[in-house]
């Protein structure tokens, strides 16, 4: 089993939905759980972390940590194109330690 | 407060030649990690460094090399060149006492091995 898995998509949504993206992990030991952003030809750029369960909002951004079910989500609420990209889910076990991401998901906002 | 900078960004090089890349942090950022990115591997983790000292490492082969300068500022080295190599290597940097969670990243340099 891959420690980190994750739908590659491509998803296409019309702007101005819900987006839900989607990881799950096999590893108990991670602590801390990211989200990045990576246009084409770009650099990853973090989104937001959280440490354990639990919600965490930025903006149109929500990222839910469910360790009891070892899963992770982001939602992005009214998209828009310019949140074509693609993502990233991360985990960290302890710091110092150790970093997995996941594949990624291919996102397209329609206008 | 300038970003993350690497150079250079794109580099052409052959099988059995090395490579030598750069990475600048953010003003105040000590930790440096590298990282692989290809494909069909994805974001791979080679080895991060904190104060001049490799903390943490990947499983990539000793080919692989990285070093930290007094000033925070990174190289890594890639010696005996495979085409597999070819890949966008990533430099990220982190605020002290942060490591992985919280880490900005450059806009990478786009290696290929001929």
């Amino acid at each position: 089993q891959k420690e980190v898995e994750q739908d590659p998509g491509p998803l296409s949504v019309p702007e101005g939905a819900i987006v839900s993206l989607n990881c799950t992990y096999s590893n108990s030991a991670f602590q801390y759980f990211m989200w990045y952003r990576q246009y084409s030809r770009k650099g990853p750029e973090l989104l937001m972390y959280t440490y354990s369960s639990g919600n965490k909002e930025d903006g149109r951004f929500t990222a839910q940590v469910d360790k009891s079910s070892k899963y992770i989500s982001l939602f992005i609420r009214d998209s828009q194109p310019s949140d074509s990209a693609t993502y990233l889910c991360a985990y960290e076990k302890t710091s110092y330690d150790k970093v997995i991401f996941g594949p990624g998901t291919s996102l397209s906002v329609i206008p | 407060k300038a970003g993350v900078t690497q150079t250079p960004r794109y580099l052409i090089k052959t099988r059995g030649q090395q490579v030598t890349l750069s990475c600048s942090p953010i003003s105040g950022h000590r930790s440096v990690s590298w990282y692989q990115q290809t494909p069909g591997q994805g974001l791979q983790f080679l080895f991060e460094y904190f104060s001049e000292t490799q903390r943490n490492k990947g499983n990539f082969p000793g080919r692989f090399s990285g070093r930290q300068f007094s000033n925070s500022r990174s190289e890594m080295n890639v010696s005996t060149l495979e085409l597999g190599d070819s890949a966008l290597y990533l430099c990220a940097s982190s605020p002290s006492g942060v490591t992985f969670h919280e880490q900005y990243f450059g806009p990478g340099t786009r290696l290929t091995v001929t």
